[in-house]
């Protein structure tokens, strides 16, 4: 199949809290999953992206982490701004046929100072 | 700025009529993608191009069609447009698309499609 689930759809984090938001997929074949960010009025905007060979990967506030035998992968962002108030995306490439990559619904992040 | 372009930025056109939207990919990049975002829809994928070919399709509605130029530039044309149509059009681009291997895909800033 091809499904990419994400929840929450809303989270609101406590300015400096950490936030997390967990996605899972249904291809087995998978191998890249990049989450993008997305302000208003504007494109998605990637953030940072896990391949299957690693299970986590760090830049600065930011990580991915991912457990293939599950089918799941989370982003976590610690220390939270009020900039990082956005509509995050997880994505996972689908191996069947052609390539393309599927988008999970979105989870709106609101950050209270 | 993820240095994909789109024009126009906005677009409102009556149903039945017909639209064209065009990207410029990054310098470079090879492959261009396009992905329809709608409120009940989410990002949605259409079509992929690669050096002038199409390499991949998706939900991608026979109203609608796509090429790309051998400048690379894209274009996806929207006919006999209906309410439901209406949506933001988003462009992205990646360096190249070698078998087995994915390209990280950068995004333009989007049309916003209003159909009245």
């Amino acid at each position: 199949g091809e499904n990419v689930e994400q929840h929450p759809s809303t989270l609101s984090v406590q300015e400096g809290d950490s936030a997390v938001i967990k996605c899972t997929y249904s291809d087995s074949a998978s191998n890249y999953f990049p989450w993008y960010k997305q302000e208003l009025g504007k494109g998605p905007q990637l953030i940072i992206d896990i391949r299957s060979n690693v299970g986590e990967k760090k830049d600065q506030r930011i990580a991915v982490t991912l457990n293939k035998t599950a089918k799941h992968f989370s982003l976590h962002i610690t220390e939270t701004q009020p900039e990082d108030s956005a509509v995050y995306f997880c994505a996972a490439i689908i191996i069947q046929g052609a390539q393309k990559l599927v988008f999970g619904q979105g989870t709106r992040l609101t950050i209270n100072p | 700025d993820s240095g994909v372009t789109q024009t126009p930025k906005h677009l409102i056109t009556a149903t039945g009529q017909r639209v064209t939207l065009r990207c410029s990919p990054r310098s470079g990049d090879l492959s261009v993608y396009w992905y329809q975002q709608s409120l009940d829809q989410g990002l949605q994928f259409l079509i992929q191009y690669y050096n002038g070919e199409e390499r991949a399709k998706g939900n991608i509605l026979e109203r609608f069609s796509a090429q790309q130029f051998p400048d690379l530039h894209s274009e996806l044309n929207l006919s006999s447009l209906e309410l439901g149509d209406s949506a933001l059009y988003f462009c992205a681009s990646s360096v190249a698309t070698q078998r087995g291997y994915t390209d990280t895909q950068y995004f333009g800033p989007g049309t916003r499609l209003t159909v009245l």
